[in-house]
């Protein structure tokens, strides 16, 4: 099993306001590594998945970088929206996943 | 779009029942998994399939069990519901590819033993 672990565990932002969270993981063994969008009442929603150092994926506003040689992937929101409110869980793949327990975004109006 | 259903949002058993817990799903995944998420920890694998009868142990698998009769179909099964079982239950399928394997989950099922 690999150890995910995601910082901070919640945050608040503004409308209109960027921000962006970190998952870290432990770069042996690594095969890729996975952020899923998980709204209340409803099912995890798969975003980007990354396997290469350096790879960078966009998704309207939210975009996600990898960093395979020191462990960490950074998952960007620009000028957040109600809607971007959720849990953003990231895992890390060797044989399976491996999950962080998430970062809590809540957007305020 | 793939669609993977659990039969019951919200469930309520007592201590000792034996509970069922079914996912299906539509898109002729091969893979197939059993998670539970609680408070503050990430999800966690209870039971994964690869295949048609086929099982594995996950991370956590003390107290369940599974079944996997058609390709379509894994059931989680608690032997004997115990009040630490209490939690969300999700289930999630996937087609591995060299793009790694992106799981695609269903609803939960947000279960209680009392």
């Amino acid at each position: 099993i690999l150890n995910v672990e995601q910082s901070p565990q919640s945050l608040h932002v503004q409308e209109g306001d960027s921000t962006n969270f970190t998952c870290s993981f432990p770069s042996s063994n690594f095969y890729a590594l996975h952020w899923y969008r998980w709204e209340t009442a409803k099912s995890p929603e798969a975003l980007f998945v990354m396997t290469l150092n350096g790879d960078e994926k966009k998704k309207g506003r939210i975009s996600a970088t990898l960093n395979t040689k020191e462990g960490y992937s950074y998952l960007y929101i620009k000028g957040s929206q109600p809607e971007d409110s959720a849990t953003y869980l990231c895992a890390a793949e060797d044989y399976k996943l491996s999950f962080g327990a998430g970062t809590t975004v809540t957007v305020r109006a | 779009d793939v669609k993977v259903t659990q039969s019951s949002r919200y469930l309520v058993k007592r201590t000792g029942e034996k509970v069922f817990l079914e996912c299906v799903q539509d898109m002729d995944h091969e893979n197939m998994f059993w998670y539970r998420q609680d408070p503050g920890l990430g999800l966690r694998l209870i039971y994964f399939s690869y295949d048609v009868k086929m099982k594995e142990k996950g991370d956590i698998p003390e107290g369940y069990s599974v079944s996997r009769e058609k390709k379509e179909r894994f059931s989680l099964i608690l032997e004997s519901a115990s009040t630490n079982q209490t939690s969300m239950y999700l289930c999630a399928s996937s087609l591995r590819t060299s793009a790694g394997d992106t799981q695609y989950f269903g609803p939960g099922t947000r279960l209680t033993v009392l």
